[in-house]
């Protein structure tokens, strides 16, 4: 199937550890997304590449690190988690030079307790 | 700042009444205005998308609607069926090289039998 994919689903962790988020997408796009979900179910933008360049960063805290290997995978480090993070995070991919029609993973709720 | 909003948090519809959300949306500048529904533990999924030099587009049971003059944009959906129930949200965009989807709040649309 074509799709967004990403991994876990669910990650519950204490305050204070290191976690990741994978995320790939054999879509055949250029760009990717990680966009965090809160618990009004408001939707925002983290990050963007391109092509593994960095094109977006919404104002993220330096503890969330984006890693992109290839135009495939793009993942998402967190450290030294806080409560604040617990939230369910989206990771997406588009063509740029096409306006519309991102493609949304699953999602991944992340729960620090 | 630039913001996408909606008016109703909440939206109740029998079963094959047609349903109309709203939203209203602050950058003029924007070029593409999408409509995502989001199942419950899914991610968003795109629905339809209007250019902003357009005021009208129609899918299959969708139309939507977008009025420049005064910021507003809705979905229309015909003969509302229960897996229609989701949260749907607007959302715009801005081409270019940080193009990026900026979302609005949702509104949660109930179908009832």
């Amino acid at each position: 199937d074509t799709a967004v994919s990403q991994t876990p689903k669910y990650l519950v962790t204490q305050m204070g550890n290191d976690k990741s988020i994978k995320c790939e997408q054999n879509l055949g796009h250029d760009t990717m997304y990680w966009y965090k979900q809160d618990s009004k179910k408001f939707l925002k933008i983290m990050f963007s590449y391109n092509n593994k360049e960095l094109i977006i960063n919404e104002t993220v805290p330096n503890r969330f690190s984006p890693k992109s290997p290839d135009k495939a995978h793009l993942n998402l480090h967190i450290n030294s988690l806080e409560l604040g993070d617990s939230a369910v995070y989206f990771c997406a991919s588009s063509h740029k030079d096409r306006a519309s029609g991102y493609t949304f993973g699953s999602g991944t709720r992340l729960t620090v307790v | 700042g630039e913001s996408v909003g909606l008016h109703l948090p909440t939206l109740s519809v029998q079963e094959g009444d047609n349903s109309i959300i709203n939203c209203a949306y602050s950058n003029s500048a924007s070029d593409y205005f999408i409509w995502y529904k989001q199942e419950s533990g899914k991610g968003p999924q795109f629905i339809i998308d209007i250019r902003s030099n357009m005021d009208k587009r129609q899918g299959q049971r969708v139309t939507v609607l977008l009025n420049k003059t005064v910021k507003h944009l809705s979905l229309q959906i015909a003969a509302t069926q229960p897996g229609d129930s989701a949260v749907y949200f607007c959302a715009e965009i801005t081409t270019g090289t940080a193009s990026k989807l900026t979302f609005g709040t949702g509104t949660r649309l109930q179908v009832t039998l």
